[in-house]
């Protein structure tokens, strides 16, 4: 399995809390993602990065924000939680080349009171 | 409009019978990829195959395959001899172009229940 750590895995908060969530590879892959999972949609990619601090937005960004100072951390960043943004959370990593799958961790379940 | 459609919300099917998941995308570029992922209830994403919009031959890997047809735009997985263990939430993905990022676009998955 690839080496892909999300911390934490279950996190409650109240809305208006800033709340991080860390995802850390043991593969040295190039690319990190980090989507969100709900009900219907499938996983919506939130944000992404492709080297130590490139990143960039995803199909659902706002509200959210990312940075990436070593290869192997990717943070999630919610500033001001709502409870639109309960949701799991997924990070997954990927290597450079186009036919190669995305590898997931197992998820952090995030609820906004 | 949606890039990824997976038309069936859920199915039953039965054990040691084939099944069929429904997958139509759509993109004007002509590089892309299609991934399928399976999801059990404990929540993991397991990749499970993969076709390249240049690939001739459908993949297949142990008992999945995909049924490609590009120009109707669809790859559908097809699962033979289902197991018990194969009931799970099925996503299609795609990844589109050479763009950085190699990013994935989910469809809204299916939903498999495998009948004993």
């Amino acid at each position: 399995d690839a080496g892909i750590t999300q911390s934490p895995r279950h996190k409650v908060t109240e809305t208006g809390t800033p709340v991080t969530l860390r995802c850390h590879q043991t593969e040295n892959h190039r690319y990190m993602y980090w989507y969100r999972q709900d009900p219907g949609h499938g996983l919506r990619l939130i944000h992404y990065s492709y080297g130590v601090k490139d990143t960039d937005k995803g199909e659902v960004s706002d509200g959210y924000s990312v940075s990436r100072s070593k290869t192997e951390d990717f943070l999630l960043t919610l500033e001001s939680a709502t409870s639109s943004q309960t949701s799991v959370y997924f990070c997954a990593i990927s290597e450079h080349l186009g036919n190669q799958p995305q590898h997931f961790g197992d998820g952090t379940r995030l609820s906004i009171l | 409009a949606q890039k990824i459609t997976q038309t069936q919300p859920g199915m039953f099917v039965q054990e040691k019978e084939a099944v069929t998941l429904d997958c139509t995308y759509d993109t004007s570029d002509q590089s892309y990829g299609l991934f399928w992922y399976k999801q059990p209830s404990s929540g993991e994403m397991i990749f499970l195959i993969y076709q390249g919009s240049y690939d001739e031959q459908n993949a297949t890997e142990g008992r999945y395959s995909l049924n490609f047809q590009k120009a109707r735009k669809s790859a559908n997985l097809v699962i033979s001899a289902s197991q018990l263990g194969d009931s799970a939430m099925y996503f299609c993905a795609m990844r589109e172009g050479v763009a950085a990022g190699n990013k994935l676009t989910f469809g809204g998955g299916t939903r498999v229940l495998v009948k004993p």
